[in-house]
Order: C-alpha cells, then sequence, then structure tokens
C-alpha cells in the first residue's frame, strides 16, 4: 500500500517568512495530493490540493509543487502570519480507491 | 465543497460499552470515510462506508467491533463496541463527491 512521509515534524520560522514542507510517497498510482491544516480541537481543513497532471498550482500565499518523477510534493506557505500556526498534513490517493494516506503531519509555529 | 458534521463531539464511556457515532454531510456525496486520530498523530482510515453495501476496512480493523451504516448519500453512522482504553482517540469522518475530502470536526472519545 501507500506510504507518505512528511518532514519537518516542527518548524518554526519568524512572521513574514516562507515554510516549506516535504512529502514523499511510494506509490506510483497515486495522483491526487491535498494538503489539510488542522488547529486545535477541530478537523483537518483542506487548503490546497495537486493532482497527478499539474506540477504547480498557487493559492494566494500558498502553492503545492509536484514532482511525480521523483514522487515528492511540497507546500510553500510565503508572508507567513501567526494565523498560520497548526499542523499540516500532507496526504496521497488514486483514482479508484480515493481513502487517502496522510502524512505524519507538521507543526508551524509562526513567531509574531 | 461539503459541510460535514458529527455527533457527538465528545464523549467518556466505560469499558465494554458501545458508542454510535453520526456523520451528517450538507450534500450527496459518492465517498464517505472514518479516520481515527490519536491525541498528537496522524489519520489512520478505518474504512470506508459504501452507500448499499458493506463497508471496507483496512487492516487492523474489522466489522465485529467497528459496524458502519450508510443508509444513504449523506449519512453514515461508525460504532465502536466493546470499547477498551485503547479506542479512546478522536474519530472523523470525511466525504467528498469527487477528489476533494472533507472532514468533520471529529468525535473526541475517552474509555474509562
Amino acid at each position: 500500500g501507500e506510504n507518505v512521509e512528511q518532514h519537518p515534524s516542527t518548524l518554526s520560522v519568524q512572521e513574514g517568512d516562507s515554510a516549506v514542507i516535504k512529502c514523499t510517497y511510494s506509490d506510483s498510482a497515486s495522483n491526487y495530493f491535498p494538503w489539510y491544516k488542522q488547529e486545535l480541537g477541530k478537523g483537518p481543513q483542506l487548503i490546497i490540493d495537486i493532482r497527478s497532471n499539474v506540477g504547480e498550482k498557487k493559492d494566494q500565499r500558498i502553492a503545492v509543487t509536484l514532482n511525480k518523477t521523483a514522487k515528492h510534493f511540497s507546500l510553500h506557505i510565503t508572508e507567513t502570519q501567526p494565523e498560520d500556526s497548526a499542523v499540516y498534513f500532507c496526504a496521497a490517493s488514486d483514482t479508484g480507491r480515493r481513502a487517502l494516506t496522510f502524512g505524519s503531519g507538521t507543526r508551524l509555529q509562526v513567531q509574531p | 465543497s461539503a459541510v460535514i458534521s458529527q455527533k457527538p463531539s465528545r464523549d467518556i464511556c466505560q469499558r465494554g460499552t458501545s458508542l454510535t457515532i453520526q456523520c451528517q454531510v450538507d450534500s450527496q456525496v459518492t465517498m464517505m470515510f472514518w479516520y481515527r486520530q490519536q491525541p498528537g498523530q496522524s489519520l489512520t482510515l478505518i474504512a470506508t462506508a459504501n452507500q448499499g453495501s458493506e463497508a471496507t476496512y483496512e487492516s487492523g480493523f474489522v466489522i465485529d467491533k467497528f459496524p458502519i451504516s450508510r443508509p444513504n448519500l449523506t449519512f453514515s453512522t461508525l460504532t465502536v463496541s466493546n470499547m477498551s482504553p485503547e479506542d479512546s482517540s478522536i474519530y472523523l469522518c470525511s466525504g467528498g463527491e469527487s477528489y476533494e475530502q472533507y472532514f468533520g470536526p471529529g468525535t473526541r472519545l475517552t474509555v474509562t
């Protein structure tokens, strides 16, 4: 089955700096890669996703890149703000199964 | 997108009892899933809730312990049976029509 590795496990940045979180996956059949933000006591919130036919996708301060050959994808957050502080999870799935395999999570702390 | 609600939001249960968690989606969705999240950990898929047929369970999860119902395209239940302290966790349902999956707020279960 699919295995998703995520790093770093914790990341501390100054407000206004950029943050990058990286994930690798093992199953070449995976073709959908979402990123979730989870705040304390809440369910994961889908913030951005990318499909395997696209190399990069942007949404305001957030971008995701995908390298299918290397089987890795990354989340980039620019101009970080204290409200970006949360745990971020990457995940992967394939068209048929649709169930998500999650990475281990990254706790991002943005220092004001 | 889909908005997902869960009931109860939290519960404290005695060992040996059962708890049924309800998941309601505000629109019809093809796919619904149940995940478990230990505090501070990542999400692990329990099962795929199939409308009109038996759920598909992941390795390590069995129907007798986690029976699931999916009577229609907007509702599902997960029962945690014969609970032990090891079942203390956050249980999350998710749903989506296409690739995207949206999560409920979770049910925090404590077994004493």
